[in-house]
């Protein structure tokens, strides 16, 4: 069955510390990967995304995530956090195909102090 | 990005009532829309895919005569929620794709209270 696993529930981190969140999939053939963000009281935004090419992908705010196939992962890094990263993040894996839905990790929390 | 709007934004509604919620894909022709749940501090549970002019696939544990999807058009998926109940209550979002675009845009939610 398609599923994704975020590792940590709920990360709490000091400003200008280092960030790395976990995310593994489990789902046949062509993957494409996404992580999420949501903000306390909004919707949804996309942060990056990985359809192919290059494994590691820049997205915006200066979060990154690496591609691993052979490890099904799909990380997300920031090398210095800022208050203002405080949320919701979602992991998430999708099929190639246009027609079919994004599977969600269970989210993890976000806090950073300041 | 392509913009997708969600109305009503929050409903409040009695135990009972039919409530339904508007999706909308303001730039781009969605082929494809998607309507998630999400529970507080929780992710978004798939609930349907609809595909324009066809009927809704809804996920296992999803009662379809209680969340009717209508996908009329490439623009316009709409839910209704039949006869809400209190435990109907949720933020309900939903997401659409177009037809070459792998990427899926979402709304801003909506928030349902039953009471």
């Amino acid at each position: 069955a398609q599923s994704v696993s975020q590792h940590n529930h709920h990360v709490i981190l000091s400003e200008a510390a280092s960030l790395e969140l976990g995310c593994n999939y489990s789902y046949g053939g062509t993957v494409n990967l996404f992580w999420y963000v949501q903000y306390p009281g909004q919707h949804l935004q996309l942060l990056l995304k990985y359809f192919s090419g290059d494994p590691l992908v820049k997205g915006i705010k200066g979060f990154e995530a690496e591609f691993i196939k052979s490890k099904f992962s799909f990380n997300l890094r920031k090398p210095s956090v800022q208050w203002s990263d405080t949320a919701e993040y979602f992991c998430a894996v999708t099929g190639g195909q246009a027609g079919t839905a994004l599977i969600f990790g269970k989210g993890t929390t976000l806090s950073v102090s300041s | 990005g392509a913009v997708v709007s969600q109305h009503p934004s929050r409903v409040i509604c009695k135990s009972g009532t039919s409530v339904k919620i508007e999706c909308r894909s303001l730039d781009f022709q969605a082929t494809t829309m998607f309507w998630y749940r999400q529970f507080p501090k929780q992710s978004l549970m798939l609930m349907a895919t609809s595909n324009e002019g066809s009927k809704a696939t809804y996920e296992q544990g999803v009662e379809k005569d209680k969340f009717l999807i209508n996908h009329a058009s490439l623009t316009l998926s709409t839910l209704t929620v039949t006869s809400a109940h209190p435990e109907d209550s949720s933020f309900y979002i939903c997401s659409a794709r177009g037809a070459l675009n792998t990427e899926a845009f979402f709304g801003q939610g909506t928030r349902l209270t039953v009471v």
